[in-house]
């Protein structure tokens, strides 16, 4: 069974530095790219970030895009966001999930960053 | 970015009667390959996106056969042949052809 755990959600100021994780289990990890896609509070959905396979080639929205890093550990199984200079528009639940070609197969069940002073 | 617009945003339906959910591109979505990545997820209340159907009509597996899905180029369908109680929830589209991969606004479903 398929299994993505994230953690790493708290609050923060803004302007602050924050990484979350995204622990794998159930398939072939380095087979797939990965997601984050975000959702704000009584919001709808938001692709910020994904990443091959092997982690060569990554992509980012580009409400992030020279903020945030997203990267992989592939022993380890598990999925990364660097997260920087962090705002209040920033504050979502963050779900890790799995590419399928052209669509988003599994989920997490998400972690929370709130970001407010 | 590609725009997903969904209609309606709110959709009171009555257990048992069907229910129809529009999405339109503001691109094709026909990718290099042919193929089109439109796929539609459903969120119920306090839980994350569920996939329910990719590539436009192909059902995922434990999904009942009351939904389906069609369209092409850019315009596009979720149809709930007839509407159950579990059925309540958000229903997003979201395009993977183009990256950003965008998301339409949410269609949220409830009963009347």
């Amino acid at each position: 069974e398929v299994q993505l755990v994230e953690s790493g959600g708290v609050l923060i100021q803004p302007g602050g530095s924050l990484r979350l994780s995204c622990a794998a289990s159930g398939f072939s990890f380095s087979g797939y790219p990965m997601h984050w896609v975000r959702q704000a509070p009584g919001r709808g959905l938001e692709c910020v970030s994904a990443i091959s396979g092997n982690g060569g080639d990554t992509y980012y929205a580009d409400s992030v895009r020279g903020r945030f890093t997203i990267s992989r550990d592939n022993f380890r199984n598990t999925l990364y966001l660097q997260m920087g200079s962090l705002s209040v528009e920033d504050t979502a639940v963050y779900y890790c999930a799995r590419e399928q070609v052209g669509d988003l197969d599994s989920w997490g069940h998400g972690t929370l960053v709130t970001v407010s002073s | 970015d590609v725009v997903m617009t969904q209609s309606p945003l709110s959709l009171p339906v009555t257990l048992g009667q069907p229910a129809s959910i529009s999405c339109r591109s503001s691109q094709s979505l026909v990718f290099s390959d042919g193929n089109i990545y439109l796929n539609w997820f459903q969120q119920r209340p306090g839980q994350s996106p569920r996939r329910l159907i990719y590539k436009v009509s192909i059902r995922d597996s434990g999904v009942p056969d009351r939904f389906s899905g069609s369209g092409s180029d850019t315009d596009f369908t979720l149809r709930i042949s007839r509407v159950e109680a579990e059925d309540v929830g958000v229903y997003y589209c979201m395009q993977g052809s183009k990256w950003t991969w965008t998301f339409g606004q949410g269609t949220k479903v409830e009963i009347k």
